[in-house]
């Protein structure tokens, strides 16, 4: 199975801070990757499909890049709704795997 | 709009099963398949395996394999998940997803499993 990392595990922002969050493959996946946005007590939501297209409905603050093995997700101005646990998620092979999450907490 | 809506919470003693149903509403039911994703308390987000709901072919994970049914029933645009032989580390929260073009963009709410003696 491909293995998904994250970093960091954990971090803290402020509103209007630009935050980047690391997923890493353990094999090149191309451009199959997708990140979800999860709240407490929510199912996970689309937020970016295949390294860098946003889904529908989602504020272009969000932005992917990456391909290969590398990639990255960006909120370029912090919003209080963004405060939320974020998930990559491989798509290139079966199973598809998900890296551990990582928290965005409010500093 | 586009919708899963799964069943309700579940408590069950280790040994029985469980099955979890997801009913889709808002769109052609077998233009794309289900995914079941599981989350156990605390933890990260678990692929459980897919099933087509144009035939019913499915994939499984392997470390489910042989614990795990999927099943679709069109006429109700209803997906299935039974899970069998339950254990303490089966307590999660099971969701369904609708796979499109390799990527889950629409979840069910997500249904509570708890197996306890």
């Amino acid at each position: 199975d491909i293995q998904m990392t994250q970093s960091p595990p954990s971090l803290s922002a402020s509103v209007g801070d630009r935050v980047s969050i690391t997923c890493r493959a353990s094999q090149s996946i191309a451009f199959y990757l997708n990140w979800y946005q999860q709240k407490p007590g929510k199912a996970p939501k689309l937020l970016i499909s295949t390294a860098s297209s946003l889904h529908t409905g989602v504020p272009s603050r969000f932005s992917g890049s990456g391909s290969g093995t590398e990639f990255t997700l960006t909120i370029s101005s912090l919003q209080p709704e963004d405060f939320a646990t974020y998930y990559c998620q491989q798509s290139y092979t079966t199973p598809p795997t998900f890296g551990q999450g990582t928290k965005v907490e409010i500093k | 709009q586009d919708q899963l809506v799964q069943s309700g919470v579940e408590v069950k003693k280790p040994g029985a099963s469980v099955k979890v149903s997801c009913k889709a509403s808002g769109y052609t039911f077998t233009k794309f398949g289900i995914s079941w994703v599981r989350q156990a308390p605390g933890q990260g987000l678990e692929w459980m395996g897919w099933i087509s709901a144009r035939n019913g072919n499915t994939l499984y994970a392997q470390n489910l394999q042989g614990r795990v049914t999927l099943t679709i029933d069109t006429s109700t645009s209803t997906a299935d998940m039974e899970l069998r032989s339950l254990r303490s580390d089966d307590t999660a929260v099971y969701y369904c997803a609708r796979r499109r073009s390799d990527t889950l963009d629409v979840w069910g709410q997500g249904t509570t499993v708890i197996v306890s003696s």
